[in-house]
């Protein structure tokens, strides 16, 4: 069974700085791209961004520069290093793990999430 | 960055209906598009991929289809866990965006 699982979030003043866990097992994490996608409070999905098998890593505009996404593939774990928080990065924070099928790739496993609340 | 316009944004539908919502890419994203159904307060949940592709243990209900630019997700004979909201995403190049979603709820 898979299980993906979010930790770290919490309330966090606007101008600080957040580092989201996801704790993984099920499938084979190395061989494995994740993602972070976020949902803000009765909003849609949102993608932040993407680590793949080796490190490399891809962000949406409106975090670009502040966050960075990492991986300890000895550990099964994704990690979100936010920093630089705005209200706006108030949200549900999701890891997510890709799947494939031929070309396509999509997000098969999900977490529950993590709720993240930048606010004075 | 690839843009994804739902439509409609909401509609009301009875148990049995037969559901279309429709999402349009800003380029050509191929058949690199999926389906996502979410229910409040829990995580999405895939239903389609590449387009037409169902997902495992996904009911025959939910089919899709389109390439390019266009593509379609219709629900055929809409059951009360189906009351939910639907996302569209595009795969094709990074940023995988999402569309706005459509929610679905009971007439």
């Amino acid at each position: 069974e898979v299980r993906m699982v979010e930790s770290g979030g919490g309330l966090v003043e606007p101008g600080g700085s957040l580092r989201l866990s996801c704790q993984t097992s099920g499938f084979g994490f190395s061989a494995t791209w994740l993602t972070w996608v976020r949902q803000a409070p009765g909003q849609g999905l949102e993608w932040v961004g993407r680590i793949k098998t080796g490190g490399a890593t891809d962000y949406a505009d409106p975090v670009k520069g502040r966050f960075i996404i990492s991986r300890d593939d000895s550990k099964n774990t994704i990690f979100l290093q936010m920093s630089s928080l705005k209200s706006e990065d108030t949200a549900v924070y999701h890891c997510t793990a890709l799947s494939s099928s031929g070309r396509f790739i999509f997000d098969r496993y999900w977490g529950h999430g993590a709720l993240v609340t930048v606010s004075s | 960055d690839i843009q994804m316009t739902q439509s409609p944004s909401s509609l009301s539908a009875s148990v049995g209906d037969r559901v279309t919502i429709t999402c349009r890419a800003s380029q050509s994203v191929s058949s690199h598009l999926n389906w996502y159904r979410q229910k409040p307060g829990t995580a999405p949940k895939l239903l389609i991929f590449g387009a037409s592709n169902s997902e495992d243990g996904v009911p025959p209900r939910f089919s899709g289809s389109g390439s390019g630019t266009d593509f379609t997700l219709t629900i055929s004979g809409l059951q009360p866990e189906d009351f939910a909201t639907y996302y569209c995403q595009q795969t094709y190049i990074a940023p995988y965006t999402f569309g706005q979603g459509t929610k679905v709820d009971i007439k």
